[in-house]
């Protein structure tokens, strides 16, 4: 069964440049979350869109925006990369309103040296 | 202030061995209680939990849920090495349109052999 996809899965970036995550839902599901686990931490939520349009809104630093396409991906955009933004970044999606499954992608890795 | 605690946070048994995570929360609009587990990389989903009594099972796992007293463990008998893993649980606030999950910090487990 198709999973959700993530990349890219390992991004290495320099402080102060700028990253973009995708992430592919599974088909048919309409919602996305963005999530952000530090090393030794659990997941932080970012963000979450549902049917294109930003639905919720957690943790997520003002240096970092994401948006929902038409095909239901969505890219979470990290510009001004610092240290502590080095996580695994991992989205999830789910069909509709919540009470559904969420699933996970593999995440992407993204260290910032 | 933690809305989701789990215990222990590190447990190392030998294999054939009987684990039970627990998770306690505290959630104003709780809809569900989610068990993933977690090996370097993005969670898997086990089970969702929704209502209190129902026991889930699947295979050497299962999970049950205790909404008057808010928590919920997760067994698994005959452990393996492959069960090795942190145990995230995770519950869903009904209070945004989408119901954001809230994690607790997980529990590692250890299986040797």
């Amino acid at each position: 069964a198709a999973g959700v996809i993530q990349s890219p899965r390992h991004l290495i970036k320099e402080k102060r440049e700028t990253a973009t995550l995708k992430c592919y839902p599974i088909p048919r599901h309409d919602t996305v979350y963005w999530y952000q686990q530090g090393p030794g931490q659990d997941p932080q939520f970012l963000i979450s869109f549902y049917e294109k349009m930003q639905s919720d809104k957690g943790s997520i630093p003002d240096r970092f925006s994401a948006q929902q396409f038409s095909d239901y991906h969505s890219e979470l955009n990290m510009s001004s990369l610092e240290l502590g933004d080095s996580a695994l970044y991992f989205c999830a999606s789910a069909t509709g309103y919540s009470g559904n499954t969420i699933y996970f992608g593999e995440g992407s890795w993204l260290t910032v040296v | 202030e933690d809305k989701v605690v789990q215990s222990p946070l590190s447990l190392v048994v030998h294999e054939g061995d009987t684990v039970t995570l627990n998770c306690s929360y505290e959630v104003t609009n709780f809809r569900s209680l989610l068990w993933y587990k977690q090996e370097k990389k993005a969670p898997t989903f086990l089970f969702m939990l929704t209502s209190s009594g129902i026991e889930k099972k699947s295979g050497r796992l299962s999970s049950i849920l205790d909404k008057k007293e808010l928590f919920s463990i997760l067994n698994i008998t005959a452990t393996q090495t492959g069960d090795s893993a942190v145990y995230l649980c995770a519950v869903e606030d009904r209070g945004s349109t989408l119901g954001r999950l809230y994690f607790g910090r997980g529990t590692q487990l250890t299986v040797w052999p």
